[in-house]
């Protein structure tokens, strides 16, 4: 069975740090990668998703994430981060040619001023 | 274009009496999907509709839980009788059928407190 590990469960920065927000997945078949934010008191919102092509792939607010097949990771990153960046984030995957979405524990960014 | 809509936003009962959640999905979306979300956690898949049908709910305690999409468009998730450990936050999703890349979107989710 597939699974998802967000080793960080709180990363603090300050304000205009870049950030780093690592994921990895283990799976005997092909996944689809995705990173979901959660701002206090809200739903869930997809950042960005990797399906296939390029592995760098680019998502809302300036994230971006990159996946690497060899080392199954899918790591978050941020240049440089906003106070209004502060939230929850998750990674999830999806078995090729299945809908069953799985979320990793999840990495609370703090940014500090 | 409207969002996953769910309600109540939030819910207190007493453990061993019985609670349900409503949820409205995106117009057109075949999969709908409840989550666990308990504090400090990840959400976790309880159940997985594709229009009216049940997909997964491996995770699902079916001995107190149960989920029904009756018509394959809005669905509402029992729990009968709740206990302490049910104090989460249930998150809705829905999705357009057929592939498994398609993103899927997130109702603000019901919090209920159990005590």
């Amino acid at each position: 069975a597939q699974s998802v590990t967000q080793l960080d469960s709180q990363v603090p920065v300050f304000e205009e740090a870049p950030v780093e927000l690592r994921c990895n997945y283990s799976s005997s078949v092909s996944v689809y990668l995705f990173w979901y934010v959660q701002y206090p008191n809200q739903g869930l919102q997809l950042l960005l998703k990797y399906l296939s092509g390029s592995t760098l792939v680019k998502g809302i607010n300036g994230f971006e994430a990159e996946f690497n097949k060899s080392q199954t990771s899918f790591h978050l990153r941020k240049p440089s981060v906003h106070i209004s960046d502060t939230a929850e984030y998750f990674c999830a995957v999806t078995l090729y040619n299945t809908d069953k979405l799985i979320f990793g524990t999840g990495t609370r960014l703090q940014v500090f001023p | 274009e409207a969002g996953v809509a769910q309600s109540p936003r939030y819910k207190i009962i007493e453990k061993r009496q019985s609670v349900a959640f409503w949820c409205n999905p995106i117009s057109g979306h075949a999969t709908l999907y409840w989550y666990q979300q308990i504090l400090g956690q990840g959400p976790k898949l309880l159940i997985q509709f594709q229009n009216n049908g049940v997909v997964d709910d491996s995770q699902l305690p079916k001995d107190r839980f149960s989920a029904e999409r009756l018509k394959g468009v809005d669905s509402t998730l029992k729990i009968q009788p709740a206990k302490l450990e049910d104090s989460a936050v249930y998150l809705c999703a829905s999705s357009r059928a057929g592939t498994s890349n398609t993103e899927a979107f997130f109702g603000q989710g019901t919090r209920l407190t159990v005590v």
